[in-house]
């Protein structure tokens, strides 16, 4: 099971672009990177899912390098709204449920 | 995607008795998985419920204090059982689901306090 690391928090202000990089330095062949968002008082919500090189849709872009031993998400231009915890987990479909310690991220004004 | 609900959201409960959290799914679901998250902490997986078959749980959780039950594809239970302070946490279920069902969903959790 491929262990993750994490920052334990960022900050970051309006409008900027806000990068998370995630460390799996033992990810399988056969392993996704999966990141998750996660408000007070709710369940974690499923943002973005990457295999390898970069993927995008509307709220985030998921950067992976060639050799998949880490990941970065990217938020563009945060908004206070985007203030939660962010969790990055690897694995396939047998055993990715496991999360890590997650990302902090609080946008100020 | 999948919607999950979870009731109760949250509940306050005396020492030594025990509370089941139920979890009901708009679709079926082969795998099902109840979480535990204490305060400011990141989320600890409890057990894995497979329907038709007993529970698989993780190191440190054993099935006479976390009762699991999943009579079908979309509906689980997890019971606290004899309950102490330290169990006060919140629970979660959560589903795999979509394309290939890599992605978890989850329920909005249960907020249980144990006095």
């Amino acid at each position: 099971l491929a262990k993750t690391t994490q920052p334990i928090s960022m900050d970051s202000y309006e409008g900027q672009e806000v990068n998370i990089t995630c460390s799996h330095n033992n990810i399988a062949t056969n392993d996704y990177i999966t990141w998750y968002q996660q408000f007070p008082s709710q369940g974690p919500r499923f943002i973005i899912q990457g295999y390898k090189t970069k993927v995008t849709n509307e709220v985030a872009s998921l950067f992976i390098p060639a050799d998949r031993k880490s990941s970065t998400l990217s938020l563009p231009r945060v908004s206070l709204s985007d203030t939660a915890v962010y969790y990055c987990l690897v694995g396939d479909n047998n055993n990715d449920m496991r999360f890590g310690a997650g990302t902090r991220l609080t946008v100020k004004p | 995607s999948a919607v999950i609900s979870q009731k109760p959201s949250r509940d306050i409960c005396q020492r030594g008795t025990s509370l089941t959290i139920q979890c009901q799914v708009d679709s079926q679901v082969t795998m099902m998985f109840w979480y535990r998250q204490q305060p400011g902490q990141s989320l600890t997986l409890i057990a894995t419920a497979n329907q038709g078959s007993e529970a698989t749980y993780e190191s440190g959780f054993v099935i006479d204090k976390f009762p699991i039950s999943r009579p079908n594809l979309t509906f689980s239970t997890l019971t606290v059982s004899n309950m102490s302070p330290e169990d006060s946490s919140i629970y979660l279920c959560s589903v795999r689901s979509g394309l290939g069902n890599e992605k978890l969903f989850f329920g909005s959790g249960t907020q249980l306090s144990v006095l």
